[in-house]
């Protein structure tokens, strides 16, 4: 069974950091590009952050950009979310999720086809 | 930096009624779209990628089109079980950005 586990998330102060890994099975992991996605309270999905397959492309949006860093260990099968200089606009669920290509017409499309249950985080003094 | 609008943000409808979700980009993305589906205190679910194509296993009354800058998602005959909110995504490059959402209920 294809599965994505997340895990390390928690409560920390405004300025502080966190790591979120996320443990993949059931695929090879070295195959697909990955990604989180976040949902703060009551709000809607926000993407955050890709990294290509080979670990050699990463994407971030501008509201995490230069504060946090996509990374995956190809030896563990686990995608990790460094995340440093926390703020309160951070709170939110993160979820991992596999990118899966699909190639039709010689064009190929990506979609996230595979989510974890989400880690919770949560910013505040 | 191209942005993702959907209409309307909500939505009140009958069971059996049908259902039309519009998602718009701000610049062309060919067909460069996904549509999710997240129910209410769930995981998001994939249903249609590359603008019209079903996911395995998604039920054949959602149905997707669209190109360029403008794309619907349809629910032909509403069910109990369709209670959610929808989420487009752009997905031909960086940064992959979700629309608002839309809410659907049951009337």
């Amino acid at each position: 069974e294809v599965q994505l586990v997340e895990s390390g998330g928690g409560s920390v102060q405004p300025g502080g950091s966190l790591r979120l890994s996320c443990a993949a099975s059931g695929f090879t992991f070295s195959r697909y590009a990955m990604s989180w996605v976040r949902q703060a309270p009551g709000k809607g999905l926000e993407w955050v952050s890709s990294i290509s397959s080979s670990g050699d492309s990463t994407y971030s949006a501008d509201s995490v950009k230069g504060r946090f860093t996509i990374s995956r260990d190809e030896s563990k099968n686990t995608l990790h979310l460094q995340m440093n200089s926390l703020r309160a606009e951070d709170t939110a669920v993160y979820f991992c999720a596999k990118w899966s290509p699909s190639t039709m017409h010689g064009d190929t499309y990506y979609y996230m086809d595979v989510w974890g249950i989400g880690t919770t985080v949560t910013v505040s003094s | 930096d191209i942005q993702m609008t959907q209409s309307p943000s909500s939505l009140s409808a009958s069971v059996g009624d049908r259902v039309t979700i519009t998602c718009r980009a701000s610049q062309g993305i060919s067909n460069y779209l996904a549509w999710y589906q997240q129910k209410p205190g769930k995981v998001p679910k994939l249903l249609i990628y590359a603008a019209s194509t079903l996911q395995s296993g998604v039920p054949s009354r959602f149905t997707g089109s669209g190109s360029g800058t403008d794309f619907t998602l349809t629910i032909n005959s509403l069910q109990l079980e369709d209670v959610a909110t929808y989420y487009c995504q752009k997905c031909n490059s960086a940064p992959f950005t979700f629309g608002p959402g839309t809410k659907v209920v049951i009337k």
